[in-house]
């Protein structure tokens, strides 16, 4: 299986702020990328999806990026909220529809 | 969305025993998922469970310690075998959407080896 991060990455964003949470995703193949929300004790939550025909997607405060030259994908999430701290995960499909995730990041919110 | 039940939320259990971990859908859906999220890591795919074959299994994960069931369209289990403290994580089942929701996981089942 594929896992990457052994150490989750902290951002830190004070309250109202935006935050960016970026990731670098591994596979030129990949055609659709999802960015997931995991609070403590749960399971990783949708959050907002884009397919590699679309390089920005917008969804209620959250806007996904996909830059595919650099096979790079950012969450953009507008005046964060204490309720967003969580571990966020981007996810690709390299290989028909089996979801490889990448390293997350940790956000907290500071009020 | 998909609701997605997985039994039991947390155990603790001894080395060398086996646990059976259930996932239940709320619709029936082709292809179940199992994944394992290591302390502090992201999450790794074990298996693709479709009902009527053979679990599919990614590199480094074996039937033999992680035999799967897919008796029907909206049940799977996963069975971690001969435990050691190693096999430590949060199991955690998934389903693809045939909606605009991407994929839906469980709450996981977090499992501590003793």
């Amino acid at each position: 299986g594929e896992s990457v991060g052994l150490h989750l990455p902290t951002l830190s964003v004070q309250e109202g702020d935006n935050s960016i949470i970026n990731c670098a995703y591994s596979n030129s193949a990949s055609d659709y990328f999802i960015w997931y929300k995991q609070e403590s004790g749960k399971g990783p939550q949708f959050i907002i999806d884009i397919r590699s025909n679309m390089d920005k997607r917008q969804g209620q405060r959250v806007t996904v990026l996909l830059n595919k030259t650099v096979k790079h994908l950012s969450l953009q999430i507008a005046a964060t909220q204490p309720g967003d701290s969580a571990v966020y995960f981007c996810a690709e499909t390299p290989y028909g529809n089996k979801l490889v995730f990448g390293a997350g990041t940790i956000l907290r919110v500071k009020s | 969305s998909a609701v997605i039940s997985q039994k039991p939320s947390r155990d603790i259990c001894q080395r060398g025993t086996s646990l059976t971990i259930q996932c239940q859908v709320d619709s029936q859906v082709t292809m179940m998922f199992w994944y394992r999220q290591q302390p502090g890591q992201s999450l790794t795919l074990i298996a693709t469970a479709n009902q009527g074959s053979e679990a599919t299994y990614e590199s480094g994960f074996v039937i033999d310690k992680f035999p799967i069931s897919r008796p029907n369209l909206t049940f799977s289990t996963l069975t971690v075998s001969n435990m050691s403290p190693e096999d430590s994580s949060i199991y955690l089942c998934s389903v693809e959407e045939a909606s605009n929701y991407g994929y839906t996981f469980g709450s996981g089942t977090r499992l501590t080896v003793v």
